[in-house]
């Protein structure tokens, strides 16, 4: 069965500083993968999606996420932390059985101090 | 255009009645799918359907149902409730397969 791993539960960061978030997966083929950021009180707004278009993958709020396969990694950065960054973000990987079944990672919280 | 729109926003219900929970998804699109948001168990697929059948089932009790409306809304029920279905109930629109998913703010539910 597939899977996603998010390193972390919490990450903390000073603003201005390089924000760096951990999603691994496992899949037996190239899957979709996502990160979403939820806002409390809030639903989940994409901030990027990989289609095996192009390795790199730029996203809304100067976020941005690197596939690489070898590694079975997605990580999220950001070069420069806002305290308007702070929420929760998720990695997610669509199932092989449907694209819009997606498995979600269990989530790290970003908190930005200034 | 509109989100996605999940109403009612909270819902406190007692231990065996039942919920009816309903979405409306963005103009055009024909895919809602259902999740379940808890601090213990995380996000996780409900169901999914399109042009009004079930496409994909996640691993949930039988209490739990669904349907979709010629018109693409949604609506999911629980059916005797139980104190753990206590959650955020998330609803997501797709225009096709392999499009981003839209969600909404989702429904509170808590069982008391």
């Amino acid at each position: 069965a597939q899977s996603v791993t998010q390193l972390g539960s919490h990450v903390s960061v000073s603003e201005g500083a390089l924000v760096l978030l951990r999603c691994n997966y496992s899949s037996s083929v190239p899957p979709y993968l996502f990160w979403y950021v939820q806002y409390p009180n809030q639903g989940l707004q994409l901030l990027l999606k990989y289609t095996s278009a192009a390795t790199l993958v730029k996203g809304i709020n100067g976020f941005e996420a690197e596939f690489k396969k070898s590694e079975t990694s997605f990580h999220l950065t950001k070069p420069s932390a806002h305290m308007s960054d702070a929420a929760e973000y998720f990695c997610a990987v669509s199932d092989l059985g449907g694209y819009n079944k997606l498995i979600f990672g269990a989530g790290t919280r970003l908190a930005v101090h200034p | 255009k509109a989100g996605v729109t999940q109403t009612p926003r909270y819902l406190i219900k007692t231990r065996g009645q039942q919920v009816t929970l309903s979405c409306s998804p963005i103009s055009g699109h024909r895919s809602v799918s259902w999740y379940q948001q808890t601090p213990g168990q995380g996000l996780q697929f409900l169901f999914e359907y399109f042009s009004e059948t079930q496409r994909n089932k996640g691993n949930f009790p039988g209490r739990f149902s669904g349907r979709q409306f010629s018109n693409s809304r949604s609506e999911m029920n629980v059916s005797t409730l139980e104190l753990g279905d206590s959650a955020l109930y998330l609803c997501a629109s797709s225009l096709k397969d392999g499009s981003p998913l839209h969600f909404g703010n989702g429904t509170r539910l808590t069982v008391t």
